[in-house]
C-alpha cells in the first residue's frame, strides 16, 4: 500500500496563476484533510472532508478550494495565487467518519513557491 | 491559532540521554496526540492518549496527560541520533471533527 500519497512533490507559481494540488489514499479512509506549514510552525488545518460528498472549512480557508472527488481523492486548488499562500501543503486522512481525533495519515507534501 | 504549544522550541542533548517534551492546551479534548516529523518529510502518529488516561507507553516513548492542568509531556528515553526530529502535540475539538497542533519542538539528538 501506497498510503498517501501527493502530487506534485515542488510547484513554484506567478502570482495570480491558478493550480491544483492531488491527493490520494488507499486505505478505504472515510475523512481526509488538507493542512499547511509555514516555516517553523505546526500546521493549520484549510479544510477537510469528514466523509465522501462533505467538505467542511478549517482554521484558514480563505483563497482555496476543494473537492473530494471520490472515497480516494482530496484536491486542493488555489484560484489565483498569493505570495503569502507560499508554504509546505500535507494531505492527511482517517479511517473514521468526521474522526479528527483518530489517527491521522500524512503525506509527504508538496512545496509550493509563489513568486 | 494554535490549541497545543510545546515547550521547548527547540531542544539539544547527547545520545542516550532523555528528552522531555511539554505541551499545554486551552480548552476540553477527548484526546491528545503526539506526531513525529523528520526534516522534509511528512507527520508520522506516535501516540494517542485519551482524556481518561493519565499514562501510557509504547517502546521508548512515555507520555503522560494532566487533564487538570491540561498539559501533555513526551519522554523519549535512551535517545538515539535517529530521533533527531520535530516533534507535534495535535488535540481534538470536543466534536472529534479536526485535529489542532501546536508548533512543535525541534528535537536534536547529537551522537
Amino acid at each position: 500500500n501506497a498510503g498517501v500519497t501527493q502530487t506534485p512533490k515542488f510547484q513554484v507559481l506567478k502570482t495570480g496563476q491558478s493550480m491544483t494540488l492531488q491527493c490520494a489514499q488507499d486505505m478505504n479512509h472515510n475523512s481526509m484533510y488538507w493542512y499547511r506549514q509555514d516555516p517553523g510552525m505546526g500546521l493549520r488545518l484549510i479544510y477537510y472532508s469528514a466523509s465522501e460528498g462533505t467538505t467542511d472549512k478549517g482554521e484558514v480557508p480563505n483563497g482555496y478550494n476543494v473537492s473530494r472527488l471520490n472515497k480516494r481523492e482530496f484536491s486542493l486548488r488555489l484560484e489565483s495565487a498569493a505570495p503569502s499562500q507560499t508554504s509546505v501543503y500535507f494531505c492527511a486522512s482517517s479511517e473514521g467518519v468526521g474522526q479528527g481525533s483518530d489517527e491521522q495519515f500524512f503525506g509527504p507534501g508538496t512545496r509550493l513557491t509563489v513568486l | 491559532s494554535q490549541q497545543g504549544e510545546e515547550d521547548p522550541q527547540a531542544l539539544s542533548i547527547q545520545e542516550g540521554e532523555n528528552a522531555t517534551m511539554n505541551c499545554s492546551y486551552k480548552t476540553s479534548i477527548n484526546n491528545l496526540q503526539w506526531y513525529r516529523q523528520n526534516s522534509g518529510r511528512g507527520l508520522v502518529h506516535l501516540i494517542l492518549i485519551r482524556s481518561n488516561e493519565r499514562e501510557k507507553h509504547s517502546g521508548r516513548l512515555r507520555v503522560t496527560l494532566d487533564t487538570s492542568k491540561k498539559s501533555s509531556s513526551l519522554l523519549i528515553t535512551a535517545s538515539r541520533a535517529a530521533d533527531t526530529a520535530s516533534y507535534f502535540c495535535a488535540t481534538d475539538d470536543r466534536a472529534g471533527n479536526m485535529l489542532t497542533f501546536g508548533g512543535g519542538t525541534r528535537l536534536m539528538v547529537k551522537p
